[in-house]
Protein backbone atom coordinates (compact mmCIF):
# COMPACT_ATOMS: atom_id res chain seq x y z
CA UNK A 1 0.00 0.00 0.00
CA UNK A 2 1.26 3.59 -0.69
CA UNK A 3 2.30 5.48 2.61
CA UNK A 4 1.89 9.24 3.27
CA UNK A 5 2.62 10.99 0.39
CA UNK A 6 3.89 14.74 0.43
CA UNK A 7 4.58 17.43 -2.19
CA UNK A 8 6.77 18.85 -3.21
CA UNK A 9 9.60 17.29 -1.41
CA UNK A 10 11.39 20.85 -1.56
CA UNK A 11 10.64 24.15 -1.58
CA UNK A 12 12.45 27.30 -2.33
CA UNK A 13 10.69 30.73 -2.24
CA UNK A 14 11.60 34.09 -0.82
CA UNK A 15 10.31 35.89 1.41
CA UNK A 16 6.50 37.11 1.24
CA UNK A 17 5.35 34.66 -1.09
CA UNK A 18 2.77 31.98 0.01
CA UNK A 19 3.49 28.48 0.34
CA UNK A 20 1.32 25.53 -0.12
CA UNK A 21 2.44 22.29 1.03
CA UNK A 22 0.49 19.24 0.17
CA UNK A 23 -0.46 15.90 2.17
CA UNK A 24 -2.27 12.86 0.86
CA UNK A 25 -2.70 10.42 3.85
CA UNK A 26 -3.50 6.28 3.82
CA UNK A 27 -6.44 5.68 2.68
CA UNK A 28 -8.83 4.51 4.97
CA UNK A 29 -6.92 6.75 8.16
CA UNK A 30 -9.24 8.81 10.09
CA UNK A 31 -6.46 11.31 11.75
CA UNK A 32 -4.45 13.29 9.96
CA UNK A 33 -1.18 15.40 11.10
CA UNK A 34 1.07 18.23 10.26
CA UNK A 35 4.62 18.52 12.66
CA UNK A 36 7.38 20.89 11.85
CA UNK A 37 11.09 19.74 12.53
CA UNK A 38 13.84 22.35 13.09
CA UNK A 39 16.67 21.64 15.23
CA UNK A 40 16.02 24.26 17.64
CA UNK A 41 12.54 23.06 18.65
CA UNK A 42 12.88 19.11 17.81
CA UNK A 43 9.42 18.08 16.83
CA UNK A 44 6.11 20.20 17.11
CA UNK A 45 2.78 18.87 16.00
CA UNK A 46 1.23 22.25 14.38
CA UNK A 47 -2.59 20.88 13.87
CA UNK A 48 -4.60 17.80 13.37
CA UNK A 49 -7.77 16.64 11.63
CA UNK A 50 -10.31 13.77 12.50
CA UNK A 51 -12.31 13.13 9.94
CA UNK A 52 -11.43 16.20 8.25
CA UNK A 53 -12.27 18.05 10.75
CA UNK A 54 -9.81 19.97 12.46
CA UNK A 55 -9.73 18.91 16.01
CA UNK A 56 -6.57 21.45 17.73
CA UNK A 57 -4.51 23.68 15.98
CA UNK A 58 -3.24 25.29 19.31
CA UNK A 59 0.24 24.45 17.77
CA UNK A 60 -0.19 26.45 14.71
CA UNK A 61 2.33 29.06 15.38
CA UNK A 62 0.39 32.21 13.68
CA UNK A 63 -2.32 33.79 12.10
CA UNK A 64 -0.16 33.26 8.61
CA UNK A 65 -0.59 29.39 8.70
CA UNK A 66 -3.39 27.41 7.88
CA UNK A 67 -4.58 23.99 7.30
CA UNK A 68 -7.48 22.36 5.32
CA UNK A 69 -8.68 19.18 4.72
CA UNK A 70 -11.58 19.09 1.85
CA UNK A 71 -11.93 15.74 1.83
CA UNK A 72 -10.48 12.30 3.66
CA UNK A 73 -7.56 12.00 0.44
CA UNK A 74 -6.05 15.41 0.16
CA UNK A 75 -5.08 18.27 2.73
CA UNK A 76 -2.71 21.42 2.83
CA UNK A 77 -0.76 23.42 5.02
CA UNK A 78 -0.80 27.12 3.47
CA UNK A 79 2.00 30.05 4.71
CA UNK A 80 1.05 33.37 3.80
CA UNK A 81 2.67 35.55 3.92
CA UNK A 82 6.18 33.15 4.52
CA UNK A 83 9.27 34.66 6.53
CA UNK A 84 12.91 32.95 6.73
CA UNK A 85 12.11 31.69 10.51
CA UNK A 86 9.56 29.33 8.87
CA UNK A 87 12.29 27.38 7.15
CA UNK A 88 11.93 23.98 8.47
CA UNK A 89 10.82 20.14 7.39
CA UNK A 90 7.17 20.11 6.99
CA UNK A 91 5.69 16.34 7.84
CA UNK A 92 2.10 14.83 7.42
CA UNK A 93 1.41 12.36 8.88
CA UNK A 94 -2.00 9.65 9.48
CA UNK A 95 -3.46 6.99 12.05
CA UNK A 96 -5.89 4.92 11.92
CA UNK A 97 -8.99 5.17 14.71
CA UNK A 98 -8.36 4.11 18.33
CA UNK A 99 -5.58 6.38 18.77
CA UNK A 100 -3.79 5.51 21.44
CA UNK A 101 -2.77 1.90 20.36
CA UNK A 102 -2.42 3.07 16.20
CA UNK A 103 0.61 4.33 15.37
CA UNK A 104 1.36 7.68 13.12
CA UNK A 105 2.49 6.92 9.53
CA UNK A 106 4.77 9.88 8.44
CA UNK A 107 5.55 11.19 5.29
CA UNK A 108 9.09 12.07 3.74
CA UNK A 109 8.38 15.99 4.14
CA UNK A 110 8.53 18.76 2.47
CA UNK A 111 11.75 20.73 2.86
CA UNK A 112 10.92 24.38 2.92
CA UNK A 113 13.43 27.23 2.36
CA UNK A 114 12.00 30.71 2.70
CA UNK A 115 15.07 33.03 1.47
CA UNK B 1 1.68 18.01 30.45
CA UNK B 2 3.84 15.57 29.42
CA UNK B 3 7.59 15.41 28.75
CA UNK B 4 10.38 13.82 27.10
CA UNK B 5 13.99 13.95 27.23
CA UNK B 6 16.31 11.82 26.03
CA UNK B 7 19.38 11.73 27.52
CA UNK B 8 22.46 12.23 24.62
CA UNK B 9 21.72 13.89 21.57
CA UNK B 10 24.52 12.15 20.10
CA UNK B 11 25.67 8.03 20.85
CA UNK B 12 28.62 6.44 18.62
CA UNK B 13 28.72 3.14 18.90
CA UNK B 14 31.01 0.24 17.23
CA UNK B 15 29.58 -2.21 14.65
CA UNK B 16 28.78 -5.15 17.31
CA UNK B 17 28.61 -3.43 20.54
CA UNK B 18 24.85 -2.72 22.25
CA UNK B 19 23.13 0.13 21.90
CA UNK B 20 21.37 1.90 24.68
CA UNK B 21 19.32 5.06 23.90
CA UNK B 22 17.64 6.82 26.85
CA UNK B 23 14.38 8.04 27.25
CA UNK B 24 12.84 9.73 30.50
CA UNK B 25 9.37 11.13 30.32
CA UNK B 26 6.42 12.63 33.08
CA UNK B 27 3.34 12.24 32.55
CA UNK B 28 0.31 12.60 34.88
CA UNK B 29 -1.40 9.53 33.65
CA UNK B 30 -0.37 6.28 32.48
CA UNK B 31 1.58 7.32 28.92
CA UNK B 32 1.63 5.50 25.51
CA UNK B 33 5.14 5.23 24.99
CA UNK B 34 6.69 5.06 21.09
CA UNK B 35 10.23 5.10 19.67
CA UNK B 36 10.61 6.06 16.23
CA UNK B 37 13.46 5.95 13.72
CA UNK B 38 14.12 8.98 11.15
CA UNK B 39 16.61 8.37 8.73
CA UNK B 40 18.50 10.92 6.23
CA UNK B 41 15.59 12.78 4.53
CA UNK B 42 12.79 10.50 5.11
CA UNK B 43 10.42 10.25 7.60
CA UNK B 44 9.61 8.64 10.97
CA UNK B 45 9.09 5.30 11.13
CA UNK B 46 7.92 3.36 14.28
CA UNK B 47 10.27 1.13 15.76
CA UNK B 48 7.90 -0.05 18.72
CA UNK B 49 4.89 1.15 21.18
CA UNK B 50 4.18 0.39 24.91
CA UNK B 51 0.29 0.23 25.33
CA UNK B 52 0.64 -1.06 28.70
CA UNK B 53 0.18 -5.06 27.32
CA UNK B 54 3.82 -5.60 28.59
CA UNK B 55 6.71 -3.68 30.14
CA UNK B 56 9.19 -5.48 27.36
CA UNK B 57 8.32 -4.64 24.36
CA UNK B 58 10.21 -5.80 21.00
CA UNK B 59 10.38 -4.03 17.82
CA UNK B 60 11.54 -4.08 14.28
CA UNK B 61 15.27 -4.65 13.37
CA UNK B 62 15.94 -6.40 16.80
CA UNK B 63 15.01 -3.43 18.69
CA UNK B 64 13.41 -3.71 22.52
CA UNK B 65 12.80 -1.09 24.75
CA UNK B 66 11.96 -1.55 28.89
CA UNK B 67 9.10 0.07 30.33
CA UNK B 68 9.76 1.12 34.15
CA UNK B 69 7.11 2.84 36.07
CA UNK B 70 9.62 3.47 38.98
CA UNK B 71 12.34 5.16 36.83
CA UNK B 72 9.77 6.54 34.58
CA UNK B 73 11.87 5.69 31.94
CA UNK B 74 11.83 3.75 27.93
CA UNK B 75 14.66 3.14 26.98
CA UNK B 76 15.67 1.53 23.90
CA UNK B 77 18.21 -1.38 23.58
CA UNK B 78 19.98 -3.39 20.62
CA UNK B 79 22.74 -6.26 21.71
CA UNK B 80 24.83 -5.68 19.04
CA UNK B 81 24.64 -2.58 16.24
CA UNK B 82 24.87 -2.67 12.63
CA UNK B 83 25.70 -0.07 10.08
CA UNK B 84 22.02 0.28 8.97
CA UNK B 85 21.13 1.32 12.27
CA UNK B 86 22.62 4.62 11.71
CA UNK B 87 20.22 6.89 12.27
CA UNK B 88 18.24 9.78 14.49
CA UNK B 89 15.96 8.17 17.07
CA UNK B 90 13.06 9.76 18.49
CA UNK B 91 10.99 9.02 21.75
CA UNK B 92 7.17 9.86 22.09
CA UNK B 93 5.12 9.91 24.67
CA UNK B 94 1.25 10.27 25.19
CA UNK B 95 -1.46 9.96 27.82
CA UNK B 96 -5.36 9.43 27.42
CA UNK B 97 -5.65 12.74 29.78
CA UNK B 98 -9.26 14.20 27.56
CA UNK B 99 -8.36 16.71 25.11
CA UNK B 100 -4.94 15.99 24.83
CA UNK B 101 -4.80 12.34 23.96
CA UNK B 102 -4.31 12.26 20.44
CA UNK B 103 -1.67 14.56 21.12
CA UNK B 104 2.24 13.05 20.78
CA UNK B 105 5.04 15.21 22.63
CA UNK B 106 7.89 13.79 20.93
CA UNK B 107 11.76 14.08 22.70
CA UNK B 108 14.36 15.84 20.96
CA UNK B 109 16.16 12.66 19.26
CA UNK B 110 19.20 11.13 19.62
CA UNK B 111 21.45 10.55 16.67
CA UNK B 112 23.04 7.10 16.37
CA UNK B 113 26.71 7.08 14.31
CA UNK B 114 27.80 2.87 14.03
CA UNK B 115 31.54 2.74 13.41
CA UNK B 116 32.80 -0.50 11.35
Amino acid sequence: DAGVIQSPRHEVTEMGQEVTLRCKPISGHDYLFWYRQTMMRGLELLIYFNNNVPIDDSGMPEDRFSAKMPNASFSTLKIQPSEPRDSAVYFCASSLAGWGFQPQHFGDGTRLSIL
Amino acid sequence: AQSVTQLGSHVSVSEGALVLLRCNYSSSVPPYLFWYVQYPNQGLQLLLKYTSAATLVKGINGFEAEFKKSETSFHLTKPSAHMSDAAEYFCAVSDDSGGSNYKLTFGKGTLLTVNP
